[in-house]
C-alpha cells in the first residue's frame, strides 16, 4: 500500500529535550516536506527536500532541523523544543515539486505537546 | 497578509442541500489551484484540482476567477460524509494552504 508513515503519532515532552519525528514514504517520491498545522493558521511549511541530500527552509524553519540521507526518509529534529512548537505536524511527499505531479500525500500526523 | 484566505465557517447544512464557499489568494502569479479535504485533524487529502474553465467531479464543482483572485467549491446534494474541513491551495513554485473552511452536514 502506498503510504507515508510518521512516528510517533503522539508525543508529550518537556522544554529542551531533543526529539526526532520520523517520516518514511514508499512511493519513490523525490519531494518531501514537513508542515505544522495550528488553529487559524493553516498548514505552514517548515522544511522541504527536493531529493537526497537537498534540503531547504520553508516558511517557519526556526527551531527545526531535517536531513535527507535516503530517498524514502525525512526525519524532523527538534534540538531544543519549546512550548511554541506544540502543534500538529504532518510529513508529506509528492512525485515532484513542479506544477505537475505535486499532489501531496500526507502522513497521519504527529501531535506534539511541549511542556 | 496570508497568501490564501478562507472563511473558516462552520457551514452547517442539512443533508441534500447545496453549499458553496470561496477562498481568495493574494499572489496573482499563482499557477494552479487545488482543494484538499481534511477530516477531523486527520491528514489532508487531495479532493480535486481547479481548472481555469471550472470543473466538476461528481457532486463537487470548482471554479476559478483569476480577475478577482478567488476560487470556489460547490457541493451539491450534501451527504453526511461530506462533513470535513476543506483546504484551499494555491501553487506558485510552492504550495500555499488556506486555514480551511469547515462544513458540517446534519441529518
Amino acid at each position: 500500500e502506498a503510504q507515508v508513515t510518521q512516528n510517533p503519532r503522539y508525543l508529550i515532552t518537556v522544554t529542551g529535550k531533543k526529539l526526532t519525528v520520523t517520516c518514511s514514504q514508499n512511493m519513490n517520491h523525490e519531494y518531501m516536506s514537513w508542515y505544522r498545522q495550528d488553529p487559524g493558521l493553516g498548514l505552514r511549511q517548515i522544511y522541504y527536500s527536493m531529493n537526497v541530500e537537498v534540503t531547504d527552509k520553508g516558511d517557519v524553519p526556526e527551531g527545526y532541523k531535517v536531513s535527507r540521507k535516503e530517498k524514502r526518509n525525512f526525519p524532523l529534529i527538534l534540538e531544543s523544543p519549546s512550548p511554541n512548537q506544540t502543534s500538529l505536524y504532518f510529513c508529506a511527499s509528492s512525485r515532484t515539486s513542479g506544477r505537475a505531479g505535486n499532489e501531496q500525500f500526507f502522513g497521519p500526523g504527529t501531535r506534539l505537546t511541549v511542556l | 497578509r496570508k497568501e490564501v484566505e478562507q472563511d473558516p465557517g462552520p457551514f452547517n447544512v442539512p443533508e441534500g442541500a447545496t453549499v458553496a464557499f470561496n477562498c481568495t489568494y493574494s499572489n496573482s502569479a499563482s499557477q494552479s489551484f487545488f482543494w484538499y479535504r481534511q477530516d477531523c485533524r486527520k491528514e489532508p487529502k487531495l479532493l480535486m484540482s481547479v481548472y481555469s474553465s471550472g470543473n466538476e467531479d461528481g457532486r463537487f464543482t470548482a471554479q476559478l476567477n483569476r480577475a478577482s483572485q478567488y476560487i470556489s467549491l460547490l457541493i451539491r446534494d450534501s451527504k453526511l460524509s461530506d462533513s470535513a474541513t476543506y483546504l484551499c491551495v494555491a501553487y506558485d513554485y510552492k504550495l500555499s494552504f488556506g486555514a480551511g473552511t469547515t462544513v458540517t452536514v446534519r441529518a
